[in-house]
């Protein structure tokens, strides 16, 4: 089955400086890459997703990119604030396949 | 409101104790699953449901069943709870297969000691 690691499992980053989040995924004919988010005590939301025809997708301060070759995904979040923190789960899946699969997470904390 | 609602929300229960956490949605939804949330581990996939009386094992499907009897309804089922499945419960909706938003429910935090 798919198995999607993600790095680092937390970050602290400054107010106002980038954040990154790595994931790779080992089934090469997976083409669905969702982001979710989820606050503290709250429920995952997506906030953004990607799919393999597309090699990047931007929605304001948050963005995702794509290698298939590598079998790798991204999410960069720009000019963080404090609003950002929150643990970040990236997941896997592929049309035809009722499974998806999420990495661990990373718990990102936005330092005033 | 569109929503997924799940109860209980919290439940302490000890060894063996048969239990059931239900799930429901009002959005018309096909696509229905359950997760479970533990430290370090992300969200594990248990059962999920593609439609009615249509159910398959997601990645840790020892030790739970599930139905599906109506659309809006995916209730999780504990015949014989363990220690090790205490965790944090999500069930989500999606109207699409995987490839697709999953609206997940405020989650339960089930604690079987």
């Amino acid at each position: 089955g798919e198995n999607v690691e993600q790095h680092p499992s937390t970050l602290s980053v400054q107010e106002g400086d980038s954040a990154v989040i790595k994931c790779t995924y080992s089934d090469s004919a997976s083409n669905y890459f969702p982001w979710y988010k989820q606050e503290l005590g709250k429920r995952p939301q997506l906030i953004i997703d990607i799919r393999s025809n597309v090699g990047e997708k931007k929605d304001q301060r948050i963005a995702v990119t794509l290698n298939k070759t590598a079998k790798h995904f991204s999410l960069h979040i720009t000019e963080t604030q404090p609003e950002d923190s929150a643990v970040y789960f990236c997941a896997a899946s592929k049309a035809g396949d009722y499974k998806l699969s999420f990495g661990a997470g990373t718990t990102v904390t936005v330092r005033a | 409101e569109a929503q997924v609602t799940q109860n209980p929300r919290y439940l302490i229960t000890v060894t063996g104790k048969k239990l059931t956490v239900t799930c429901s949605q009002n959005m018309n939804h096909e696509y229905m699953s359950w997760y479970r949330q533990d430290p370090g581990l992300g969200l594990r996939q248990i059962y999920y449901s593609m439609n009615v009386e249509v159910t398959d094992k997601g990645d840790v499907p020892e030790g739970y069943k599930v139905s599906r009897k109506e659309k809006r309804n995916f209730p999780l089922i504990l015949e014989s709870p363990s220690p090790n499945q205490t965790s944090l419960y999500f069930c989500a909706s999606s109207p699409t297969q995987g490839t697709g938003e999953q609206y997940f429910g405020p989650g339960t935090r089930l604690t079987v000691t």
